[in-house]
């Protein structure tokens, strides 16, 4: 069974053109959801946590906000080098604090 | 501080060869873990650590074989390396401190099984 489901698994966008992310999760007990950014042949670079709902963190142009059960990342006026692809996780239950990821959104946006 | 360093960051395997992926922590973290990436696949979970001598496995752990006798490696063993086992392979540490959690990735070996 998903734990973590991201939407949508590509998107486009054009320079300036804001939008959102949305990953959404099942597990029970969250102790915290994550944001990541990956870029073409690297490792996934970690962007926010978030632990419990009503909770929003920025960074730049991005915006991760968190209900009890799907987190957003909003994009506002993006920029050619937020082309990345996001991965959402959260922790896998009884996993020694490993986590479990959706599948990403890859992001492409254009001038 | 070198964070998470994985080696070879290429390698490429025939079917039936076995071969170590290594990962190595400088940070003492206390919590390791293995994932495969393959694409439209995300990340997935390969064995995780919590602590020198403890391992387990987690969401796709056949064809590989994990230890960790010391804190700060964690080795990826391919026993018999099949076509299936191509992906892109991370190591990852963490530490928890307060309740939270923190990650360190590694920037991946890239495996492929010919």
């Amino acid at each position: 069974e998903d734990q973590v489901t991201q939407s949508p698994e590509a998107l486009r966008l054009q320079e300036g053109e804001s939008s959102s992310l949305n990953c959404s999760y099942t597990v029970s007990g969250l102790r915290g959801l994550f944001w990541y950014r990956q870029d073409p042949g690297k490792g996934p670079e970690f962007l926010f946590t978030l632990y419990s709902a009503g909770e929003e963190k920025e960074k730049e142009r991005l915006k991760a906000t968190l209900t009890k059960k799907e987190s957003f990342l909003h994009i506002t006026a993006p920029k050619p080098e937020d082309s990345a692809t996001y991965l959402c996780a959260v922790q896998a239950p009884n996993s020694g604090y490993a986590l479990n990821f959706g599948k990403g959104t890859s992001l492409l946006v254009t001038p | 501080n070198a964070g998470v360093t994985q080696t070879p960051k290429f390698q490429v395997l025939k079917t039936g060869q076995s071969m170590t992926l290594q990962c190595a922590q400088d940070m003492n973290h206390e919590y390791m873990s293995w994932y495969r990436q393959d694409p439209g696949m995300g990340l997935r979970l390969i064995h995780y650590s919590v602590g020198a001598g403890i391992t387990d496995q987690g969401e796709v752990p056949n064809g590989y074989n994990v230890s960790r006798s010391t804190t700060e490696d964690f080795p990826l063993r391919l026993l018999s390396a099949a076509p299936s086992q191509t992906s892109v392979y991370f190591c990852a540490s963490s530490y928890v401190t307060g309740g939270r959690v923190g990650y360190t990735f590694g920037s991946g070996t890239r495996l492929t099984v010919v």
